[in-house]
């Protein structure tokens, strides 16, 4: 089983569109950071929240740690074409990074 | 701006075949890491260095596998005997200190046929 259930595993909507994606698990963490990958490059890292509760804004992208510290959210309005990669959940063990298994986001034009 | 950068993007080779990947960390680095991810999966860890020290490794890491940071600057991983479930993208990534946020390469894609 996976420490961090990402879901949905994809999702392809229209260019304008809003859209969340969750990572949950039944522990509960110190942190929890978002990536964005790319086809053919590494996961960048997007935003890192460590308080329950707090929400984090990127731009259109709005990030939520859940009150229990153990869930998140990511929420885009408006989404674009350039919005499109698989979104990553993970949480820093001592020292590696543990990873959801990812959301594939598709935005149409 | 120098980043984490790998060697070779692409790898196609043979079963049986041994290849060998080599990853150049952020100078100033001093942690590096290496992670595989298979198609639709999260990246997992498979061993960290300190310095020169290999300092934890993933069951992941069979003993085909191994690798080395022997200055504590570039690493190399190295996979003998490739067999089809190596096929993957394998990433380096790299951070100044514990807790520190980890910066990825855009890793090293292996097909075995």
């Amino acid at each position: 089983t996976q420490l961090l259930e990402q879901s949905p595993q994809f999702l392809s909507i229209q260019e304008g569109e809003n859209l969340t994606v969750y990572c949950n698990s039944s522990s509960v963490f110190s942190s929890l950071q978002w990536y964005r990958q790319e086809p053919g490059e590494g996961p960048v890292l997007l935003v890192t929240v460590v308080t329950g509760g707090e929400v984090k804004k990127l731009k259109r992208l709005t990030f939520q740690f859940g009150d229990a510290r153990k869930d998140s959210s990511l929420h885009i309005t408006a989404a674009q074409p350039g919005d499109t990669g698989l979104y990553l959940c993970a949480v820093q063990g001592a020292q590696k990074l543990v990873f959801g298994q990812g959301t594939r986001l598709t935005i149409n034009p | 701006d120098t980043g984490v950068s790998q060697d070779p993007r692409h790898k196609i080779t043979k079963r049986g075949q041994n290849v060998t990947f080599r990853c150049d960390p952020i100078s100033e680095h001093n942690r590096l890491y290496w992670y595989r991810q298979t198609l639709g999966q999260g990246p997992e860890f498979l061993t960290y260095f300190q310095n020169e020290a290999q300092l934890e490794k993933s069951r992941l890491l069979s003993d085909r596998f191994s690798a080395e940071r022997p200055k504590g600057s570039f690493s190399t991983l190295e996979i003998q005997r490739t067999e089809q479930g190596d096929s993957a993208m394998y990433l380096c990534a790299s951070s100044s200190a514990s807790g520190q946020p980890q910066h990825f390469g855009d890793g090293t894609r292996l097909s075995i046929l």
